[in-house]
């Protein structure tokens, strides 16, 4: 039981550059979310799905796509990298009832120079 | 929208003292979670509150949910080395999958040996 994966753990991007960052669950949970965290900063929610198929908004959207083909995999895109994009990506998924807790994957630390 | 004050941002403390970190919001919160975070690392889940005035305890930790439900607190008692870490809360208003959890913007526990 691997819990939640990220891959890569590092990449560095040019700007104007595109990459799509992984992440895979295989606890069979419906909720996934991607946050990013910029240093001495909390957790800001970029998108979420609470099921295949289904995905919205968190709070900073911007520059950012996901899509969620199936439960397990929930990849987010960047399109035209750009230097404020360079953080730390955590994807986490969750059952989703009651607040249960979020299950982090170790993160993808991204430069955009 | 909804905002969740962390305090203090960083605290050093040499090994053995206590470390209490406090979490502020603007409104009544349906329920707060604890992580915390290694350097280096990705946060991990503690606990959740969810009752006005809870008191839960695991092991040297003490975590605390207020009378209005507007606010917490987590306790370290005789920190450790392993401690060492980035405390932070999320704070929930209402139920259902994380999309609604907001993060503070965390305590930084550093532990002087």
């Amino acid at each position: 039981n691997a819990g939640v994966t990220q891959t890569p753990k590092f990449r560095i991007l040019k700007i104007g550059q595109s990459m799509t960052l992984q992440c895979a669950q295989d606890m069979n949970h419906n909720y996934m979310y991607w946050y990013r965290q910029d240093p001495g900063m909390g957790l800001k929610l970029i998108y979420y799905s609470v099921g295949a198929g289904i995905t919205d908004k968190g709070e900073v959207p911007n520059g950012y796509n996901v899509s969620r083909s199936t439960t397990e995999d929930f990849p987010l895109r960047l399109e035209l990298a750009a230097p404020s994009q360079t953080s730390v990506y955590f994807c986490a998924s969750t059952v989703g009832r009651n607040n249960s807790p979020l299950h982090f994957g170790n993160g993808t630390r991204l430069t955009v120079t | 929208g909804q905002q969740v004050m962390q305090i203090p941002q960083y605290q050093h403390v040499q090994e053995g003292e206590d470390f209490t970190t406090y979490c502020n919001s603007s409104t009544t919160l349906s329920n707060i979670q604890w992580y915390k975070q290694r350097p280096g690392g990705h946060p991990v889940f503690l606990i959740q509150l969810v009752k006005s005035g809870e008191v839960k305890k695991q092991k040297r930790l003490t975590f605390q949910f207020g009378e209005a439900k507007k606010n917490s607190s987590l306790h370290i008692t005789a920190t450790q080395t392993t401690d060492v870490g980035t405390y932070f809360c999320a704070g929930s208003l209402r139920g259902g999958g994380a999309d609604g959890l907001t993060f503070g913007k965390g305590t930084h526990l550093i532990i002087q040996p």
